[in-house]
């Protein structure tokens, strides 16, 4: 199946910092998403983004297919930011979502 | 107005008893999913069902038995829980393989 690989595997930040996390994938994917784990175990979906660039408020996403990575940007943190962050994917053949095993983010004040 | 819904939140039992998790979700998708989270917080797939028909099973024990009385429906029975069953259990729906995925708010399952 396809491999999902998410770096770094942990962060930790000051209040007001930026970050930038990857997600590497093994082969053609017709889905990426992105998700929030917060504190409390609940997963929120914060992009759908199988190619191209979007945006949400302090949040961006972008994944470039043809070179099988994905990258989530975090603007000016906040501590509700924190918690882990995971990219999923369905590869080409599949119609399921495959997890990376995330990014674990520690926003402080 | 929650999108989808499980309960319970919290499960603690006893090796060798059988629990059932319910799940619903209000969005009108024809797709559920049952997904297991371990200690290290991996998440796996372990069910599939598109309008109340399963589609996907990844190699789950035949203990856990999804039901789908209805496509806002998914629930999961388990029977002769095992101490490695420990983990939270997420339910979730989508319109398909190419669409958002929503979670529910997970259960955590906890086998004494």
């Amino acid at each position: 199946g396809i491999q999902v690989e998410q770096s770094p595997p942990d962060l930790i930040l000051q209040e007001g910092a930026n970050s930038t996390l990857r997600c590497n994938f093994s082969d053609s994917v017709n889905n990426l998403q992105w998700f929030h784990q917060n504190p409390w175990g609940q997963l929120i979906n914060l992009f759908y983004i199988p190619s191209g660039t979007k945006q949400n408020g302090r949040l961006s996403a972008t994944t470039v297919a043809t070179e099988r990575y994905s990258l989530l940007y975090i603007s000016s943190s906040q501590t509700t930011d924190s918690g882990v962050y995971f990219c999923a994917v369905v590869g080409r053949g599949y119609s399921t979502l495959t997890f990376g095993k995330g990014t674990m983010l520690l926003v402080s004040p | 107005d929650t999108a989808v819904s499980q309960t319970p939140k919290y499960l603690v039992t006893q090796m060798g008893n059988d629990k059932s998790i319910k799940c619903e979700q209000n969005l009108g998708h024809d797709t559920m999913y049952w997904y297991k989270q371990d200690s290290k917080k991996f998440l796996k797939i372990m069910f599939s069902y598109n309008n109340k028909e399963l589609i996907i099973n990844e190699t789950v024990p035949n203990r856990f038995s999804p039901k789908s009385p209805d496509k806002a429906h998914l629930n999961l029975h388990i029977n002769s829980l095992e101490l490695g069953d420990s983990a939270v259990y997420f339910c979730a729906s989508g319109e398909g393989a190419t669409e958002k995925l929503f979670f529910g708010s997970g259960t955590q399952l906890s086998v004494l």
